[in-house]
């Protein structure tokens, strides 16, 4: 299995809903990642798991908040989100430690926030 | 085709010809880069990678290219296909940093 699995592939929420992005690999990575990608901007980096630890967080605001239960996933809670956090979010993994190889990206939620 | 100037984010090659996508990176301490494909409405697809101890590598109609001393990174694809129209990101990893840091990206149209 060389893939990363995010679900669901969209979802529309109302800014004082609670929901959570999940993403999954098998690929026996131990690091994780969340992106954030707005219209023909790159991806943002938002946070690092390394070995299910945090490792970093790119200042993201509070009502974000990333969890990583084992090593084959990757959770991102929402609440409370505004408009402009509308984006695709993307999850990747690659091996831990060192140079970052087999960095893979998953397709991404399409969040849209109303 | 190519992009001279990394400030024009698009790029636009007859079907056949060959492209070049050029990419400054910003970090001499950047060890390992990657280029990756984007379709719309796709999270971005590995094309191919080079360490720092590497001048050029090769895959299947693609080519990286990397100069460490103008901090210069580019890709080639030959013989452009029509499936080849997509966004086109250079990322960098950082010694010692576990991340990759994006460039801002260039859109490849293919032209019949």
């Amino acid at each position: 299995d060389t893939e990363v699995t995010q679900t669901p592939k969209h979802l529309v929420m109302g800014m004082t809903n609670k929901k959570s992005l999940k993403c999954e690999q098998h690929m026996g990575h131990r690091a994780m990642y969340w992106y954030k990608q707005k219209a023909k901007k790159p991806p943002e980096l938002m946070f690092v798991y390394s070995y299910e630890k945090l490792s970093i967080n790119e200042s993201v605001p509070s009502r974000f908040s990333p969890e990583c239960p084992n090593s084959s996933l990757l959770n991102l809670h929402l609440h409370a989100l505004q408009p402009e956090d509308s984006a695709l979010y993307l999850c990747a993994s690659s091996q831990a430690g060192g140079q970052l190889y087999g960095y893979t990206f998953g397709s991404g939620t399409r969040l849209t926030v109303v | 085709g190519e992009n001279v100037g990394l400030h024009l984010p698009t790029l636009s090659v007859q079907e056949g010809d060959n492209s070049i996508i050029n990419c400054a990176y910003s970090n001499s301490a950047s060890d390992y880069f990657i280029w990756y494909k984007q379709e719309s409405g796709k999270g971005p697809q590995f094309i191919i990678d080079i360490r720092s101890n590497m001048d050029k590598r090769q895959g299947q109609r693609v080519t990286v290219l990397l100069n460490k001393t103008v901090k210069h990174l580019s890709l080639q694809i030959a013989a452009t296909q029509p499936g080849d129209s997509a966004v086109y990101f250079c990322a960098e990893n950082i010694q010692g940093a576990q991340k990759l840091v994006f460039g801002q990206g260039t859109r490849l149209t293919i032209n019949p």
